[in-house]
């Protein structure tokens, strides 16, 4: 499969602002996308997922935004905690296809009390 | 709880040693994932089961090897080994192994090859 990359390797925030991670991917077949977190020490966990034939899907306290023009995602936390320090990884599929989920390196975020 | 069930959480074996990583998922899932994960390196997807039937080997050293017994549980037996190895194993699994899919991980077993 082509590659899926991740901008920022590492994001710092203060506690209560919102977060932005954002994530490219290569395969313009592309049309199912998840977002995991992984905490330190844990397997990464499923946080929201979109198909393609959506671009924003809200989820609590967090929004997956789709551009398929540029083959962009982005996962937005609003209110961020320090619960909410992890690696978040994304991962690009191609529905019904023999194409298994690949992920990128994830960016580490960490959040500031 | 994930619904995916890794034993040992943590192993530390010599080089000669055999052993074995074993995942059980409770998620009612026919896929089954075995990846590695190390060092600042993305996720390394090892093999897929599909229906018990291997689908995947992504080029992995026959020191690895796998085995699915049914669609609920999946052991990954480990021989020989090198320091190179230590990493984080995850197993994981899906409504199928295809796509479109979501993949469900448990919590990984943190190997330590001395």
């Amino acid at each position: 499969g082509e590659s899926v990359g991740l901008h920022l390797p590492t994001l710092s925030v203060q506690e209560g602002d919102n977060s932005i991670i954002n994530c490219a991917y290569s395969n313009s077949a592309s049309d199912y996308f998840i977002w995991y977190k992984q905490e330190s020490g844990k397997g990464p966990q499923f946080i929201i997922d979109i198909r393609s034939n959506m671009d924003k899907r809200q989820g609590q306290r967090v929004t997956v935004l789709l551009n398929k023009t540029v083959k962009h995602l982005s996962l937005q936390i609003a209110a961020t905690q320090p619960g909410d320090s992890a690696v978040y990884f994304c991962a690009e599929n191609i529905e019904g296809g023999s194409y298994i989920p690949t992920f990128g390196r994830g960016t580490s975020l960490i959040v500031h009390p | 709880e994930t619904g995916v069930t890794q034993t040992p959480r943590h192993l530390v074996m010599g080089m000669t040693n055999k052993k074995s990583l074993k995942c059980e998922q409770h998620l009612g899932h026919n896929a089954m994932y075995w990846y590695k994960q190390s060092a600042k390196k993305p996720l390394e997807l090892m093999f897929v089961y599909n229906f018990k039937e291997q689908t995947e080997n992504n080029s992995v050293p026959s020191r690895f090897s796998p085995e699915c017994p049914n669609s609920s549980h999946l052991f990954l037996h480990l021989h020989t080994l090198q320091p190179e190895d230590s990493a984080l194993y995850l197993c994981a699994s899906s409504p199928r192994g295809n796509g479109g899919n979501t993949i469900y991980f448990g919590e990984g077993s943190w190997l330590t090859v001395v």
